[in-house]
Parts: C-alpha cells; structure tokens; sequence
C-alpha cells in the first residue's frame, strides 16, 4: 500500500537557521513520483519539485535543496538560511505509476515556523 | 491570468442544504481533480477525471458527486451537507503523460457547514 509519513508535526527555527524536512515514502512500484508542496498561511498550494524514480540526483533551487534516496525511501527537503516568508505547511507526495492516474497521496505536512 | 479558478471561494451553509463548487482551468490540461483538506491540514484525493471520463473515486459519500462538463471545467456537488463536510475543498490539475506530472492546484474553497 503507498503511503506517505511526515514524521515532524511542528518545526521552530529562528531565521538564518538551516532547516531539514523529513519525508519517507512506501510503495511497491518501481516506477512513482515525489513531489514537494508549500502551502503558506494564505492557503495555496504551491509546487516545489517532482523527482521521479529513476532519478536519484539531489537537487538544488537557491536556498531549497532535496535529497532523494530510494535505499531509505526518503526524499528529505533541506532550507538553507531560512527566513520569515519560509514560514508555511510543507507537504511531500507520492504519485504512482501504476494506473496512470496521477494521483497525489500526500504526507500529514509539516509546519515549518521562522521566527525573526 | 488565473491558471485555476474556484468558485466560491467561501461558502456557509446549513446543514442539508445542497451546494456547488465550480473549477475551471485554463491551461488546457486534460486531466482534473478534487481534494478536501480537513481540519488537521490532511489533503486526501476525492475524484479525478480524464478528458471528462471519471478515473479516481475514491471512498466518498454518494452525496458527492462531480460532473465533468468538458476538459476544462469540473465541478462538485454536494447533497444534504453534514457537518463533517466542512472543510477546505481544492481543485486541480495536470496534464497526463506517461508520468504523473505537477498538478496546479486553485486557491480552494473553504466550506463551512452549520
């Protein structure tokens, strides 16, 4: 069965402090999809990265960077020097490809809050 | 240039009424989907159609029921609302490849049942 664990409910930090977001996936496909997902206190969902499967690469986007690893099921979303406008609920997503649906499971989130 | 839309974006009503909820998405994507996200920020997929062809449904109240008009517009409807129904309903979408790709979500609509 697919599913999605955010394990961390709540994080703090104080601005300028690094941030980790844990996500940790099951699924029995060897093909699916990671996808991150902000959404800020204004309610919107606002993509971050899809990674497929067979790509294992990390990625970096500014201050964002992810780190895929198929061994731990883990696709764990790092903030570097966070700010205020950091501040929001994360969610991390599976989507396989069986079926071809397209169908986003997501994590419970975790809300990230940076204080100035 | 709103990419997804909903209407309304509030909604209060009282308990058994029936309501909609609009979306439409202007990025000629062929495939829409609804989520509800409850009280706990939990987001769970609800239906999902395909160039008008219903694809997801997953274990929700017959009281739901979504039509597809065309490819661009998904609607939802809601017979004889329960309290539990109250929540943030998004709508979406994305274009079917060989892969699941990036959904574009709309702004939401928060439903409130009293």
């Amino acid at each position: 069965a697919q599913k999605v664990t955010q394990a961390q409910t709540e994080i703090s930090v104080v601005e300028k402090e690094d941030v980790t977001l844990d996500c940790v996936y099951e699924t029995r496909d060897t093909t699916y999809y990671l996808f991150w997902y902000k959404q800020p206190p204004s309610g919107e969902l606002v993509f971050l990265i899809r990674r497929n499967s067979f790509d294992e690469q990390n990625e970096i986007s500014g201050r964002y960077s992810w780190n895929f690893q198929k061994s731990t099921s883990s696709f764990n979303f790092t903030i570097t020097a966070s700010q205020v406008v950091d501040s929001a609920v994360y969610f991390c997503a599976l989507s396989e490809g069986s079926g071809n649906t397209g169908k986003l499971i997501f994590g419970q989130g975790t809300t990230l809050q940076v204080k100035p | 240039d709103t990419a997804v839309s909903q209407t309304p974006k509030y909604l209060v009503t009282q308990m058994g009424n029936d309501k909609s909820i609009k979306c439409e998405q202007n990025l000629g994507h062929d495939t829409m989907y609804w989520y509800k996200q409850d009280s706990k920020k939990f987001l769970k997929i609800m239906f999902s159609y395909n160039n008008k062809e219903l694809i997801i449904n997953e274990t929700v109240p017959n009281r739901f029921s979504p039509k597809s008009p065309d490819k661009a517009h998904l609607n939802l409807h809601i017979n004889s609302l329960e309290l539990g129904d109250s929540a943030v309903y998004f709508c979406a979408s994305s274009q079917m490849t060989s892969g699941a790709m990036q959904q574009f979500f709309g702004p939401g609509t928060r439903l409130t049942v009293l």
